[in-house]
């Protein structure tokens, strides 16, 4: 079967780095995602990855494991705006997306 | 690119009566959309697989026979709630696969809120 576990919060504060886990079991691996959801409104697309390493946007970097079964998005000069839940989503060998509860994010002043 | 567009945004509506939610992927075609629920402070909840020209596939304890998936063209997918009742009361988000991004990545739209009086 497959299995994906995150934290359920975290908390930073404003100008920090913070670091989000995710570790998961699978059979099939297509990739995995991460996307971040703000609270009231549908999630947006963060980052892909299919291959072992670190794949840098501006300000947030996701990085793979495949042999841990370990993933982690990593966030820089952390902005109030960036207070969201971060859900990470196993691709199967289906194509089709298992997600992650989902970690909070909380960041103070 | 990659923008999905859902409408409506919000509706209330009374008990019994049933309720059709549109998704459209406008810059891209979308052969599988998806449909999901989310409760309050809840994760996000995969209702069903929805394929152009075929039937949609529900997950396990999904009604097919209440949320009705209709996915007529490659950038069209409605879902209606068919007699809706509080309990159906709910935050409704579709996302559709685009399959020239990564391995087919899922945008989402931005949901419908239903409130079932």
């Amino acid at each position: 079967g497959q299995n994906i576990d995150q934290p359920t919060e975290m908390t930073a504060t404003e100008g920090a780095i913070v670091q989000i886990n995710c570790t998961y079991q699978t059979s099939g691996f297509n990739g995995l995602f991460w996307y971040q959801q703000h609270a009231g409104e549908a999630p947006t697309f963060l980052s892909y990855n299919v291959l072992d390493g670190l794949e840098e946007k501006g300000r947030f970097s996701s990085f793979l494991s495949r042999s841990k079964g370990y993933s982690y998005l990593l966030l820089k000069e952390l902005q109030m705006k960036d207070s969201a839940s971060y859900l990470c989503a196993l691709m199967d060998s289906n194509y089709q997306l298992i997600w992650g509860a989902g970690t909070k994010l909380i960041i103070k002043p | 690119g990659a923008v999905v567009s859902q409408h409506p945004s919000w509706v209330i509506c009374k008990s019994g009566t049933s309720v059709k939610i549109e998704c459209r992927s406008l810059d891209f075609q979308a052969t599988t959309m998806f449909w999901y629920r989310q409760f309050p402070k809840q994760s996000l909840m995969l209702m069903a697989t929805s394929n152009e020209g075929s039937k949609a596939t529900y997950e396990q304890g999904v009604e097919k026979d209440k949320f009705l998936i209709n996915h007529a063209s490659l950038t069209l997918s409605t879902l209606t709630v068919t007699s809706a009742h509080p309990e159906d009361s709910s935050f409704y988000i579709c996302s559709a696969r685009d399959l020239g991004q990564d391995a087919g990545t899922q945008y989402f739209g931005p949901g419908t809120r239903l409130l079932v009086l």
